[in-house]
C-alpha cells in the first residue's frame, strides 16, 4: 500500500471548518483514498473515499489534487463531537485488500 | 449502512485463561473480516485475516497458535486469546466488508477492550 503522510496533530475552533491534508505521492492509478476516524476507545468510523473526482457527503468533503499526490479531508462545521483521530488511508480496489493504518492526525476541536 | 457488532465490548481474564473475542456483520455477509489491536495512544496493527471456510491469514509477527481465528459462517468470525498474558491486553477491533463491491469501505466493530490480570 503506498504510504500516507499526515500532521500529527491540528487544532480547530468549533463550528469552523477543518481542514486536514493528506500526502499521498506514491499513490498507484488502482489506489483509493479513504478517511476514517476513531474516537476514544471505540473502532473506527468511516467517513467518505475517493478516486480522483472531489466527493461530498454528509459528514465532509473530500478533495484530492489532479496528480493525486495529496489529499484535503474538510469537516466544514467542526463540533466538538469530532475531536478524534483521522487516518488518510490509500488502498487498491479489491474486496480482499486490507487496510494499513499509519498514525493519523489528532483533530481537536476547541470551544 | 453495513453494522458490525463486536462481543463482549469488554473482558478482563486472569493470566493463563483463553478468551473468545466474536465479530458479527449484522446486516450483510462477509467472506473476509480483519482483526486488529492497539495498544494505548497507537495506530490500530492489523493482526490477520480471517477467511469464511479457510485458514486465517497472519501478519508477520503475530503468533497463529497464541491468537486463534475461527471464520465458520458468513456472518461470524472468533478471535480467541490462549493463555492470555498481561502483555496481550489491548483492544481488539474487527472489520469487514460488504462483498462484491470493491471499493466499499471496511465497517468496524466497536472494539474489545482486553485486560488481562
Amino acid at each position: 500500500d503506498a504510504k500516507t503522510t499526515q500532521p500529527p496533530s491540528m487544532d480547530c475552533a468549533e463550528g469552523r471548518a477543518a481542514n486536514l491534508p493528506c500526502n499521498h505521492s506514491t499513490i498507484s492509478g488502482n489506489e483509493y483514498v479513504y478517511w476514517y476516524r476513531q474516537i476514544h476507545s471505540q473502532g473506527p468510523q468511516y467517513i467518505i473515499h475517493g478516486l480522483k473526482n472531489n466527493e461530498t457527503n454528509e459528514m465532509a468533503s473530500l478533495i484530492i489534487t489532479e496528480d493525486r499526490k495529496s489529499s484535503t479531508l474538510i469537516l466544514p462545521h467542526a463540533t466538538l463531537r469530532d475531536t478524534a483521530v483521522y487516518y488518510c488511508i490509500v488502498r487498491p480496489d479489491s474486496y480482499g485488500n486490507k487496510l494499513v493504518f499509519g498514525a493519523g492526525t489528532i483533530l481537536r476541536v476547541k470551544s | 449502512g453495513a453494522v458490525v457488532s463486536q462481543h463482549p465490548s469488554r473482558v478482563i481474564c486472569k493470566s493463563g485463561t483463553s478468551v473468545k473475542i466474536e465479530c458479527r456483520s449484522l446486516d450483510f455477509q462477509a467472506t473476509t473480516m480483519f482483526w486488529y489491536r492497539q495498544f494505548p495512544k497507537k495506530s490500530l496493527m492489523l493482526m490477520a485475516t480471517s477467511n469464511e471456510g479457510s485458514k486465517a491469514t497472519y501478519e508477520q509477527g503475530v503468533e497463529k497458535d497464541k491468537f486463534l481465528i475461527n471464520h465458520a459462517s458468513l456472518t461470524l468470525s472468533t478471535l480467541t486469546v490462549t493463555s492470555a498474558h498481561p502483555e496481550d491486553s489491548s483492544f481488539y477491533i474487527c472489520s469487514a466488508r460488504v462483498p462484491l463491491q470493491g471499493n466499499s469501505p471496511l465497517h468496524f466493530g466497536n472494539g474489545t477492550r482486553l485486560t488481562v490480570t
